[in-house]
């Protein structure tokens, strides 16, 4: 079981739709990243957060609006999505941001954007 | 610009086998490089993190080396087994911004019994 838990497990929305993506992370951690991974290419970062602060931001469109409340939880706000957004958004922590300590993933939620 | 290869893109292989996974890299660096596993339909779990100052690391059947001048790494699991089958990804972390992860697009492995 993933100490990562990230819903929901699917979605599937119009390009007009507002939609949230939620993660949730029982380690402890002190760092949230949002990745997405399309069909054949790279993982991509998006963003990432430090002690609930934004370090990262890497030239993501508007339309994706991240949010940390606290270090336990990290949502991804979704509006006028394009249907090349689609694609497996995933979550993930460490116990800092920098690289050093390993990260643990959620399972993901995939995304299709009609 | 980091860039990061892996090959082969697939491999199918028969149980027992030892394997030899590819990773390369243009940018040596690098402040670390992680070994990643993702099973169909589901997160990565991190298998091995090598810091740049190592040359190896092993965890059971797995066993990653790190060659940071000439740009590679490999992923070397021996006595392979059907359970190993998953996609194996590898990714460096940069020293100019180590909260960074560059992944290569992954291999695909099969081990049939």
């Amino acid at each position: 079981e993933t100490g990562v838990t990230q819903t929901p497990r699917h979605l599937v929305m119009g390009m007009t739709n507002k939609k949230s993506l939620k993660c949730e992370q029982h380690l402890g951690h002190n760092a949230m990243y949002w990745y997405k991974q399309s069909a054949k290419k790279p993982l991509e970062l998006m963003f990432v957060y430090n002690f609930k602060e934004q370090t990262e931001n890497n030239s993501v469109p508007s339309r994706f609006s991240p949010e940390c409340p606290n270090s336990s939880h990290l949502f991804l706000h979704l509006h006028t999505l394009q249907p090349e957004d689609s694609a497996l958004y995933l979550c993930a922590s460490s116990q800092v941001a920098g690289g050093n300590s390993p990260l643990h993933f959620g399972n993901g939620t995939r995304l299709t954007v009609t | 610009k980091q860039e990061v290869t892996q090959i082969p893109a697939a491999l199918s292989v028969p149980e027992g086998e030892n394997l030899v996974l590819n990773c390369s890299f243009t940018d040596s660096a690098i402040y670390n490089l992680q070994w990643f596993r993702q099973d169909p339909g589901k997160g990565l779990t991190s298998l091995l993190l090598i810091q740049s100052s190592q040359r190896e690391q092993t965890s059971g059947r797995l066993n990653a080396s790190l060659d940071k001048s000439s740009g590679r790494s490999t992923l070397y699991i021996a006595a392979s087994q059907p359970g190993d089958s998953a996609t194996y990804l590898c990714a460096v972390s940069r020293l100019s911004n180590t909260d960074k992860l560059i992944f290569g697009t992954g291999t695909r492995l099969q081990v049939f019994p």
